[in-house]
């Protein structure tokens, strides 16, 4: 079946200690997203990958960088987390953007906890 | 601003009918979805609404009112299952999604 990966599925890191979330898609969607969702919140969007054009939310802190090496793959990395990053990560794609019917198929989310 | 208001929480019987309200100011409108999201899950996409009127979808339907910034997801038959929280979100000018919330709706026997 076409999806959404997300790995791993819980993560667990160390205040300041670098960790890297990792998504990938088998419905040769164009565009791929990631979003930090806190508990009762609506989803927050850090940035997002038109093809291989980065687009970075105004609000998103520095601490926070993407990769995506090609159209399959793209990773979240967070540089040095802080208690205030716990959250779950969510990535999703969607096959297009700017249209107006363009679905966001989401990913099972990434846990994270900061000790 | 941009905003999307809707319920925090509902609760609702087993084989019981539920509306959940959504109403929306944003910069232009391209569109309104519902998402489904269990606790500790991705959202999952339910409707799409661009146009006014009803969708029916099975046992859920979806209303929009582009005049009144309006929109109401429908469900009927509850199941325990239905308990998650349902997510509004509008495709603003920009073609950015604006989310709300989300209410979380409660099913009981």
């Amino acid at each position: 079946d076409a999806m959404v990966i997300q790995n791993p599925r819980y993560q667990v890191t160390q205040f300041g200690k670098p960790v890297t979330l990792s998504c990938s898609q088998t419905l040769n969607h164009n565009v791929m997203y990631w979003y930090q969702q806190k508990s009762s919140q609506a989803p927050k969007l850090l940035f997002h990958y038109y093809d291989k054009d980065f687009n970075n939310e105004a609000d998103t802190p520095d601490n926070f960088q993407s990769r995506r090496p090609n159209t399959t793959f793209c990773f979240l990395d967070i540089r040095s987390p802080g208690l205030g990053d716990a959250a779950m990560y969510l990535c999703a794609t969607s096959r297009e953007q700017g249209q107006p019917s363009d679905t966001q198929y989401f990913g099972p989310g990434t846990r994270l906890t900061v000790l | 601003g941009q905003n999307i208001d809707q319920p925090t929480e509902m609760t609702a019987t087993e084989g019981a009918i539920v509306q959940i309200n959504c109403t929306y100011q944003t910069s232009g409108f391209n569109g309104l979805f519902w998402y489904q999201q269990h606790a500790g899950e991705a959202p999952t996409f339910l409707s799409y609404n661009v146009l006014d009127g009803l969708e029916e979808k099975g046992r859920f339907s979806s209303f929009l009112s582009r005049s009144k910034g309006y929109s109401y997801l429908l469900l009927k038959e509850l199941q325990m299952k239905d308990s998650a929280s349902y997510l509004c979100a509008v495709i603003d000018s920009n073609y950015q999604l604006i989310w709300g919330a989300g209410t979380k709706l409660i099913i009981k026997p």
